[in-house]
């Protein structure tokens, strides 16, 4: 079955820097688009990237201003999202989501959700 | 950037009752659009896709319709675990966004 698994909760403090994986198992990691998408509390979700998986190449949300990287490592089925120059309204529930076959651009799968808390 | 917004915010209804939920997009998405159900601590779960396909498992009591820039997510006949936070999502321009959401509780 398919299992997105990302890491653990992190408590980080403004203009410090959070990377979050997120590990695939239960299906061709390399076939399918993964996205990253936030949750802060009481807001709507919100996205901000994907990455195919296959080949690499990556589409950000502009809302974020360059602050954040999604990346790949094939061998270990993992995807990455690090978000950069943290503030206090980043303090979210980060997800990883997979796009959804054919479209990839909809999320059929997706991890436990990893809390980021940005605070002084 | 697409603004989605959902009506109602809120919508109280019972068991076996038909709830009707909708999403308005700020310009045409033509049908890139889904809709997830959230429920409390746990992440969203694709119920339909673009716009009337339902999504793999997902029961017959759920479906989908509409296109441009109205859409409408009908729930059949509520079942105690359809209480829950309702969220539409456009692909078809990027940023992809979602709705506020609409709750629908007792």
């Amino acid at each position: 079955q398919v299992q997105l698994v990302q890491s653990g909760a992190e408590v980080k403090k403004p203009g410090a820097s959070v990377k979050v994986s997120c590990r695939a198992s239960g299906y061709t990691f390399t076939s399918y688009n993964m996205h990253w998408v936030r949750q802060a509390p009481g807001q709507r979700l919100e996205w901000m990237g994907r990455i195919n998986a296959g080949n690499g190449n990556t589409k950000y949300s502009q809302n974020f201003q360059g602050r954040v990287t999604i990346s790949r490592d094939t061998s270990a089925s993992s995807a990455f999202m690090e978000l950069n120059s943290l503030r206090s309204e980043d303090t979210a529930v980060y997800y990883c989501a997979r796009g959804h076959y054919p479209s990839g651009d909809y999320f059929d799968y997706w991890g436990q959700g990893t809390l980021v808390t940005v605070c002084s | 950037e697409i603004v989605l917004t959902q009506s109602p915010a809120t919508l109280s209804l019972s068991p076996g009752e038909r709830a009707t939920l909708s999403c308005r997009a700020s310009q045409s998405v033509s049908n890139y659009l889904a809709w997830y159900q959230q429920k409390p601590g746990q992440a969203p779960r694709l119920l339909i896709y673009d716009a009337s396909n339902r999504a793999t498992g997902i029961p017959a009591r759920f479906s989908g319709s509409g296109s441009g820039t109205d859409f409408t997510l009908t729930i059949s006949s509520l079942e105690p675990e359809d209480f829950a936070v309702y969220y539409c999502q456009q692909r078809s321009n990027w940023p992809f966004t979602f709705g506020p959401g609409t709750k629908v509780d007792i």
